[in-house]
């Protein structure tokens, strides 16, 4: 099956630094890819989408010059967060979506929990 | 308003037991609705996906139903084991639209 992979699987920094996280599709080529942040008991709540060579697409509230995204690769996307602050601690998931299937199913990565000091 | 609401938000049951979780949505025009199994602290795993045209769908011990005249689905999970213990999510996707419309999910405990 398609698996995506998140690195690192969990970072403590400082607060005031800046933070970058990796997401790959192993083994199929991603038209999409999709960042989430999940709080302790929510559910995901999407913060952007982004598609190869393209700028990516936020959602309301979500800072875009906080939250950078590299979409450089069918297979590779990058969240960095930058200036990190306490209130980002949080865990990112990523997925990609092949569009391959009929269902234009989308993969998760297992997330990178973010802690800031 | 696109919505999916999942019923119970968390559940308890013994081992070998069977279970029951529900998702209700009024996402339009629908597209497919998907069931994921979230383990503490990983990303979510596809259990099973459904289109309009699918009313049931087995994974394994993981049975999901689907009545889109009711914008109905149920999640069933026959034997439980204790591996079952996580979070189960309800997603629903719109027909045309990036986004998928996530449940706050049904945390579920199978103790010994």
């Amino acid at each position: 099956g398609a698996v995506v992979s998140q690195h690192p699987s969990w970072v403590i920094c400082k607060s005031g630094t800046s933070v970058k996280i990796e997401c790959r599709s192993l083994d199929f080529q991603a038209t999409t890819m999709f960042w989430y942040r999940q709080f302790p008991k929510q559910s995901l709540m999407l913060m952007a989408t982004s598609n190869e060579g393209s700028k990516a697409t936020y959602e309301q509230g979500v800072e875009k010059d906080k939250f950078l995204i590299n979409h450089a690769s069918l297979t590779l996307s990058t969240l960095t967060v930058t200036s990190a602050h306490p209130e980002d601690s949080s865990f990112y998931i990523c997925s990609a979506r092949t569009d391959v299937s009929s269902y234009k199913e989308q993969f998760f990565g297992p997330g990178t929990r973010l802690t800031v000091l | 308003k696109n919505q999916v609401e999942q019923s119970p938000q968390s559940l308890i049951i013994l081992e070998g037991k069977n279970c029951t979780l529900q998702c209700n949505y009024t996402v339009s025009p629908f597209s497919n609705l998907r069931w994921y199994k979230q383990d503490t602290g990983r990303g979510p795993v596809s259990l099973t996906i459904m289109t309009f045209s699918e009313n049931t769908k087995s994974n394994g011990r993981y049975t999901a139903t689907l009545d889109a005249d009711t914008k109905q689905s149920s999640l069933h999970i026959t034997a439980s084991q204790l591996s079952d213990s996580a979070s189960y999510i309800c997603v629903v996707s719109a027909a045309g639209a990036n986004n998928l419309f996530f449940g706050t999910g049904t945390r579920l405990t199978v103790i010994p």
